[in-house]
């Protein structure tokens, strides 16, 4: 069964400091893995894809099969970064269903 | 191009009645799937269509159904509200499997 552990409910970084936001996943086949992100009083929206291997707003995230994890990082966090960050999982081929983290609230202290 | 959009934004129903949600997603995309967002269960997998069929389905009572018509709109329905239901419900749309989704604002459903 798919399963997305994020292990922090809340992280609190300075700004300018490195953030990075734990994912691990379990799914027994290849999975599409996803970074979505919620702002204060705005929509979900998708932050990244592993299988663009983009880097959006300075975000990176890479997919480590080993490890089964796909950890948001960016160098130097912002204020404008805080927000609640949620990993999400589909693992059915040609399927659109999303299993998602229960989510990590980043606050970005200035 | 317009967004996902979600009618109602709010809605109040007693126990027992029943409520219907409407989402029209964005133009072209032909994938929509629902979600419930809860405190306490966090976001959960409700269905997703694609062309009018049914193509996935989450872990929900069969009180939880949807439906989608030939201009991709889709609706969903739940008979015999609970108090549990009440819930931030989702839609979302996409036009490429696993490409990820566009959501909507939501409906926040209150059941008392």
């Amino acid at each position: 069964a798919q399963r997305v552990t994020q292990p922090e409910k809340l992280l609190s970084v300075f700004k300018g400091a490195p953030v990075e936001l734990k994912c691990n996943y379990s799914y027994s086949g290849s999975p599409e893995l996803f970074w979505y992100v919620q702002y204060s009083r705005q929509r979900l929206q998708l932050l990244l894809r592993h299988i663009s291997r983009e880097s959006i707003k300075g975000f990176t995230a890479d997919l480590n099969k080993g490890e089964t994890s796909f950890h948001l990082k960016k160098p130097f966090a912002q204020e404008e970064d805080s927000a609640m960050y949620y990993c999400a999982l589909s693992g059915q081929t040609g399927a659109n269903n999303l299993f998602f983290g229960t989510g990590t609230r980043l606050t970005v202290i200035p | 191009k317009a967004g996902v959009t979600q009618t109602p934004r709010y809605l109040i129903k007693t126990r027992g009645q029943q409520v219907t949600l409407s989402c029209s997603p964005i133009s072209g995309h032909r994938s929509v799937s629902w979600y419930q967002q809860t405190p306490g269960q966090g976001l959960q997998f409700l269905f997703e269509y694609f062309s009018e069929t049914q193509r996935n389905k989450g872990n929900f009572p069969g009180r939880f159904s949807g439906r989608q018509f030939s201009n991709s709109r889709s609706e969903m329905n739940v008979s015999t509200l609970e108090l549990g239901d009440s819930a931030l419900y989702l839609c979302a749309s996409s036009n490429r499997a696993n490409y990820g989704y566009t959501f909507g604002s939501g409906t926040r459903l209150t059941v008392v």
